[in-house]
This record gives C-alpha cells, structure tokens and sequence, in this order.
C-alpha cells in the first residue's frame, strides 16, 4: 500500500518566490495535518482537514501561508511570498479518526530552503 | 494553549544501557502517542496509550501512561545502535488535533 506521498522532497528556492507543496494522503482516511519542523520549534501544527473541510488553521504563522484541499486525494500548502524564515521540513500526515482514536501516518517531508 | 514537554532533549548511551525519556503536560488528553523519527524520514507510530495507568510493551520498550492521562514514559531496556533516533511524544486533543512534544534525541553508540 502506498503511503503518504509528498512532492517535491526538496526545493531551494529565492526570496519572494511562490512555492507549492503537495500531499496525496492515504487513500480511505478523514483527516489530513500539515506540519512543520525544525530544530528550533519542533514540529508544529500549520492546519489540519477533517473530510476536507479546514477545522483549525491557527497554526498558520500569517496571510503568506494558505493551505487548501480540493478533494480528499490531494492537498497543497503554499507559501507566497516566501521567506528565509520559512526554511524548514513541511510534513504531511493523513489519519483515519474515529471518535477519540487514529495514528498519525506520515509523508517524507519537502526540505524547503529560502534564500 | 496545550504543551508537552519531553526530557532530557539529548541522550547518549553505551550501547547495553538502560534508558528513560519523559513525556509531561499539564493538560489531559484522551491518548498520548509516541513516535520515532528517522533522520529524512517522517515520524512513525510506536504506541498508544489510552487508558490511564496503562502499560504497554513493544518488544525491549516499555510506555506507561500516567494515571492522570497528562504524562507518559518510555523505557528502553539494552539499547542498541537501531534505537537511535528522535523519540517523539504526541496528545491526541479528543479526536481533533495532535499535540507534538519537541523530541528526545537519543544516540546509542556501538
């Protein structure tokens, strides 16, 4: 079975430059989270879809980010303008919740690199 | 705002040692989760914990969940070189959203 599919895995990029990032989450579940990591902050919750529907985007850090998914096989997160602070590992994780329960399952990440 | 804390941030070990890693919060979750994360990988699920006191155990791991449901711990009895990694603890919210502590990197060397 496939996993968590993430595109592209790395992308350097300039300042100011538009960038799209892509998860196809596993197929048959609900929930779909976008995280970010780094070292200094951990991984922290950007915004997560229950059904597709946005249920909490607090956790993007301002207007530059927006995160949207059209149908339950695909979602992207774009940053516009990007900015050297924006470097960081973006992970895309898909769950399967019912009630109170459900893992986490995890994509590769995309190492995103401003300049 | 919920948080989770995680001591110690780095470990290093011989390899043969025993080893501790905390997971501590002052909010309630309906279950905690740990995970490990390789380096270029995303993290993967280790165990859940739902019920408060609980005790599970994955082959030389060994989680407890606290009889509260704000804390958890994760023993690894003779670590070895394959445990390395970063130890990642997470609150389920009540089916809404997970709650990741900052991670305990752990290094066991040969």
């Amino acid at each position: 079975d496939a996993g968590v599919i993430q595109s592209p895995r790395h992308e350097v990029t300039e300042m100011g430059q538009e960038v799209t990032l892509r998860c196809k989450p596993i197929s048959g579940h609900n929930s779909l989270f976008w995280y970010r990591q780094t070292m200094m902050r951990g991984l922290e919750l950007l915004i997560y879809f229950n059904n597709n529907v946005p249920i909490d985007d607090s956790g993007m850090p301002e207007d530059r980010f927006s995160a949207k998914m059209p149908n339950a096989s695909f979602s992207t997160l774009k940053i516009q303008p990007s900015e050297p602070r924006d470097s960081a590992v973006y992970f895309c994780a898909s769950s399967f919740r019912t009630g109170r329960s459900g893992e986490l399952f995890f994509g590769e990440g995309s190492r995103l690199t401003v300049l | 705002t919920q948080l989770l804390e995680q001591s110690p941030q780095f470990l290093s070990i011989q390899e043969g040692e025993n080893l501790t890693v905390y997971c501590n919060s002052s909010s309630v979750f309906s279950s905690l989760q740990w995970y490990r994360q390789e380096p270029g990988e995303g993290p993967v699920l280790l165990v859940t914990v739902v019920t408060g006191g609980e005790v599970k155990k994955l082959k030389r791991l060994t989680f407890q969940f606290g009889d509260a449901r704000k804390d958890s711990s994760l023993h690894i009895t003779a670590a070895q070189p394959g445990d390395t990694g970063l130890y990642l603890c997470a609150g389920d919210n009540y089916g809404q959203n997970f709650v990741f502590g900052p991670g305990t990197r752990l290094s066991v060397l040969p």
